[in-house]
């Protein structure tokens, strides 16, 4: 498609549960960039992918976090055991391969309340 | 060395004025310079961008200033509307060796508000 998607637009969740985020990047773009911005506006980069692989994961709190994105489904990030402060909007952006294509285009986010 | 400071945190400007937010960054590997628009509820939106090869680009009533002696960056909003009320993010990045651009590392934000 032309747009980044992303499901669910809202998500609930008790602390301790899981939550699973799904992005589908804009076809034809081979890069895929996690984002989560908190209540302050505050954006941090959480991991990218080029195709199925991780490229950049240096933002992942890789104990509880995990992501893939593998061929032909969307891509996934994955909260085990969530906490409070996990409550924030994750924005997925895509982007494509080689030179003159490389802005990112960002979804409409998922927003993740953990009660 | 990674941070991107941004200001003004909030800006009010009148219908048919100019709207300036600045921003600034200590990494000079930094060679890509996005400016994104948010609204409530929805995702970024890209305005506007700039690489250090340029001083100035523009683009309707939107221009980026690129200062890259003082590491230094803003956006000029002109004849601002009340529909341009919404957040605007500066951001930062590096271009890869492969093509593309690596993560972008964000500045805090101006919250803009244009009375009619």
């Amino acid at each position: 498609g032309e747009e980044v998607a992303q499901t669910p637009k809202h998500l609930v969740r008790g602390e301790g549960q899981k939550a699973k985020l799904y992005c589908a990047p804009i076809k034809g773009h081979s890069y895929v960039f996690w984002y989560q911005q908190v209540l302050k506006n505050e954006f941090k980069f959480l991991i990218s992918f080029q195709n199925e692989n991780v490229f950049d994961e240096t933002g992942m709190p890789k104990e509880r976090f995990s992501a893939k994105c593998l061929p032909n489904s969307p891509c996934s990030l994955e909260i085990q055991a969530t906490k409070l402060e996990d409550s924030a909007v994750y924005f997925c952006a895509s982007s494509q391969f080689g030179s003159g294509g490389y802005e990112q285009y960002f979804g409409p986010g998922t927003r993740l309340t953990v009660t | 060395q990674q941070q991107v400071k941004q200001s003004p945190q909030s800006l009010i400007v009148q219908k048919g004025g100019i709207s300036i937010i600045n921003c600034a960054y200590e990494n000079t590997a930094f060679d890509y310079f996005p400016w994104y628009q948010q609204f409530p509820g929805k995702g970024p939106a890209l305005l506007i961008a700039i690489r250090p090869d340029v001083s100035e680009k523009k683009e309707g009533r939107f221009t980026i200033s690129f200062n890259k002696s003082a590491k230094q960056f803003s956006l000029h909003i002109m004849d601002s509307q009340p529909g341009d009320s919404a957040t605007y993010f500066c951001a930062a990045s590096i271009l890869l060796f492969s093509g593309g651009y690596n993560k972008l590392i964000f500045g805090a934000g101006t919250r803009l508000a244009v009375h009619p």
